[in-house]
């Protein structure tokens, strides 16, 4: 069973601090990795993909890979409390490019 | 346009019902995905169409039926459901590169309520 696992938290941060959050896979062979963002009640929207090792940026959000540990993170600068969400992280699995395997999420609270 | 539309947003149904969930999109995505979502748990697969054709059927039971009638519909058909499928129902789609896992762009979903 292929896995890909998350802090539930919540986590809790005060507003204009950075959120770090992160994921940890365990199929070696995945190749694409996702962070989508879902509001309760609502479905999950693309946040950022990363497919390289490093750092990708994107306004506020980096998202950064390191497939040697098997990890990925997202940060968040300057939270805002509408950034208080739950961050599903997706992983591609290997030798079915298809499918993707989600984290339970991590809830973010942004306190005002 | 990375819209995916879903229809109905609710839905409450007995257990000898028959229904239907619809979901479509305009992208030119030649992959479509219906995920089922219980609460405070991650989106779990349920089928992938690729090109109008099923690619991957996650053991789901067999009251829960497919069909893709074209590459911008999806249904779900629904019969015989249990109180346990009640859930929210999602659908996705995406680019099928054939090479790397892309983006899947996911509709509002549908509330199902099994009584």
């Amino acid at each position: 069973q292929k896995e890909v696992e998350q802090n539930s938290g919540p986590l809790s941060v005060p507003e204009g601090a950075i959120a770090s959050l992160n994921c940890t896979y365990s199929d070696r062979g995945s190749q694409s990795f996702f962070w989508y963002r879902q509001y309760s009640g609502k479905s999950p929207e693309l946040i950022m993909f990363i497919y390289s090792n490093g750092d990708k940026e994107d306004g506020r959000f980096t998202a950064q890979l390191n497939k040697a540990s098997q990890y990925v993170s997202l940060l968040i600068r300057d939270s805002q409390p509408s950034d208080s969400a739950t961050y599903l992280c997706a992983v591609s699995a290997s030798g079915g490019y298809q499918k993707v395997t989600f984290g339970i999420g991590t809830k973010l609270q942004v306190i005002p | 346009d990375t819209e995916v539309t879903q229809t109905p947003k609710h839905l409450v149904m007995g257990m000898t019902n028959k229904k239907s969930l619809k979901c479509e999109q305009h992208m030119g995505h030649r992959a479509m995905y219906w995920y089922k979502q219980k609460a405070k748990k991650p989106p779990e697969l349920m089928f992938v169409y690729s090109y109008e054709k099923l690619s991957i059927n996650e053991s789901v039971p067999s009251r829960f039926s497919p069909e893709c009638p074209n590459s911008s519909l999806l249904n779900l058909h629904l019969h015989a459901l249990q109180p346990e499928d009640s859930a929210l129902y999602l659908c996705a789609s995406s680019q099928e590169s054939g090479q790397v896992a892309e983006t899947q762009y996911f509709g509002p979903g549908t509330r199902l309520l099994v009584l």
